[in-house]
């Protein structure tokens, strides 16, 4: 049983399309986290929501927005997609936020823009 | 803020040959240090983590890495390698504390390549 679930694998959309990738976890965690990974391997987080609530929001466009609807999901929707936003996006979880704990990663979606 | 640099993009080595992994971080507080590794095609995991106490922490499969706070370093070993450990290695670290929020700062990741 998947831990870190992440749909879909792969996303090929044209520059300008809206979006939506969809992340589960069946850990039980109460913390989940997104993260891109760049053409050179670079990972960055972008957000973190602990029990539904916005506590990690780096420097990422507005176009970019994340929805939790509860403990287990974290969805991140994407506007108006541009080249530069192709990447693979890794969706995570762990317990609480202490910064201790390990961070439980999903497969990756790779977003390919035309 | 705190930054990782990790001194080799790719480290080729013959299987059941020793290997090392370098991993410097600055930071002007305390850290917790991490190793992920990345295998073709999936997610990260955790290989191992220090948090307090000994400075060196060892993995399961016979990866350890010892932490050194003069030298602000957290490299990484194993003393013989399998084809197996072929994946990109991801050095991290995160605020010790309850201020980071979980934020892990990743390094740009070493591919470690292990030939026959």
């Amino acid at each position: 049983d998947t831990a870190v679930s992440q749909t879909p694998k792969y996303l090929v959309t044209q520059m300008g399309n809206d979006k939506s990738i969809k992340c589960e976890q069946n850990l039980g965690h109460d913390t989940m986290y997104w993260y891109k990974q760049d053409s050179k391997k670079f990972l960055k987080i972008m957000f973190s929501y602990n029990n539904k609530e916005l506590i990690i929001n780096e420097t990422v466009p507005n176009r970019f927005s994340p929805k939790s609807p509860d403990k287990a999901h974290l969805n991140l929707h994407i506007n108006s997609l541009e080249l530069g936003d192709s990447a693979v996006y890794f969706c995570a979880s762990s317990w609480t936020t202490g910064g201790y704990n390990e961070q439980f990663f999903g497969p990756g979606t790779r977003l390919t823009v035309l | 803020a705190q930054s990782v640099t990790q001194l080799d993009s790719q480290v080729p080595v013959f299987e059941e040959a020793p290997v090392e992994l370098r991993c410097n971080y600055s930071s002007s507080v305390s850290v917790y240090l991490f190793w992920y590794v990345q295998y073709p095609n999936q997610g990260l995991q955790l290989l191992l983590k220090y948090l307090s106490g000994s400075t060196l922490v060892k993995s399961i499969n016979g990866f350890e890495a010892e932490f050194n706070k003069s030298q602000t370093s957290f490299h990484l070993r194993k003393p013989s390698v399998h084809i197996s450990d072929t994946a990109e290695y991801f050095c991290a670290v995160s605020v010790a504390g309850g201020t980071s929020y979980g934020k892990l700062t990743f390094g740009q990741g070493t591919i470690l390549t292990v030939h026959p």
